[in-house]
């Protein structure tokens, strides 16, 4: 069964430093990877998702993740932080028996930006 | 386009009453999905559809009903809700889904329910 890990459930980073959010997750197959924004009382932005083919993949508002196999991870990463980054992260894997719509997600880390 | 609509946005039920929970989509999208956000646990599915007239269940179906009678519209409802359904609810759509292809998914904003 599909399971994703964020160890981190709140990071704290001062603006133009650089950012990595953890993601591991559990998959017997191939997965379809996701990162998703959740900015306060709104709805989930996808950030960025993995299929298959180049494992470093470039997303929107500067953010990237690379996928690595072998340690069953897909950090994101964003070299310089903007205070307009505070929001709630989730990754995600989808697949399965039910389709690659359908998404595991993990619980989150939470982000704040420091002046 | 609208994009993907939910009403209400804040609800207050007593245990024991029923609610639907509207989602509407204008962008002609096969699959709709709906689920729940509580703290510390993410967004968990409760059911989806690929298509009018198919629906599923997923990690969390009970206490929730679903039907899909049109492409636009996936209601969710609760038939008798208890405080373990205190939750935001998120409803999601996309483009038909084939087992292994994906389409990327748009999400509402949410509806924040309390039972008390």
């Amino acid at each position: 069964a599909q399971s994703v890990t964020q160890p981190d459930i709140h990071i704290t980073v001062s603006e133009g430093a650089s950012l990595e959010l953890r993601c591991n997750y559990s998959y017997g197959a191939t997965p379809y990877l996701f990162w998703y924004v959740q900015s306060p009382g709104q709805g989930l932005q996808l950030l960025l998702k993995y299929f298959s083919g180049d494992t470093l993949v470039q997303g929107i508002k500067g953010f990237e993740a690379e996928f690595k196999r072998s340690q069953s991870s897909f950090n994101l990463r964003k070299p310089s932080v903007h205070w307009s980054d505070a929001a709630e992260y989730f990754c995600a894997v989808g697949g399965g028996a039910r389709g690659a719509n359908n998404l595991f997600f993990g619980t989150g880390t939470r982000l704040t930006v420091i002046p | 386009n609208a994009g993907v609509t939910q009403t209400p946005k804040f609800q207050v039920l007593k245990t024991g009453q029923s609610m639907t929970l509207q989602c509407a989509q204008d962008m002609n999208h096969e699959y709709m999905s709906w689920y729940r956000q509580d703290p510390g646990m993410g967004l968990r599915l409760i059911h989806y559809s690929v298509g009018a007239g198919i629906t599923d269940q997923g990690e969390v179906p009970n206490g929730y009903n679903v039907s899909r009678s049109t492409t636009e519209d996936f209601p969710l409802r609760l038939l008798s809700a208890a405080p373990s359904q205190t939750s935001v609810y998120f409803c999601a759509s996309s483009y038909g889904t084939s087992g292994t292809s994906y389409n990327e998914q748009f999400f509402g904003p949410g509806t924040r329910l309390t039972v008390l």
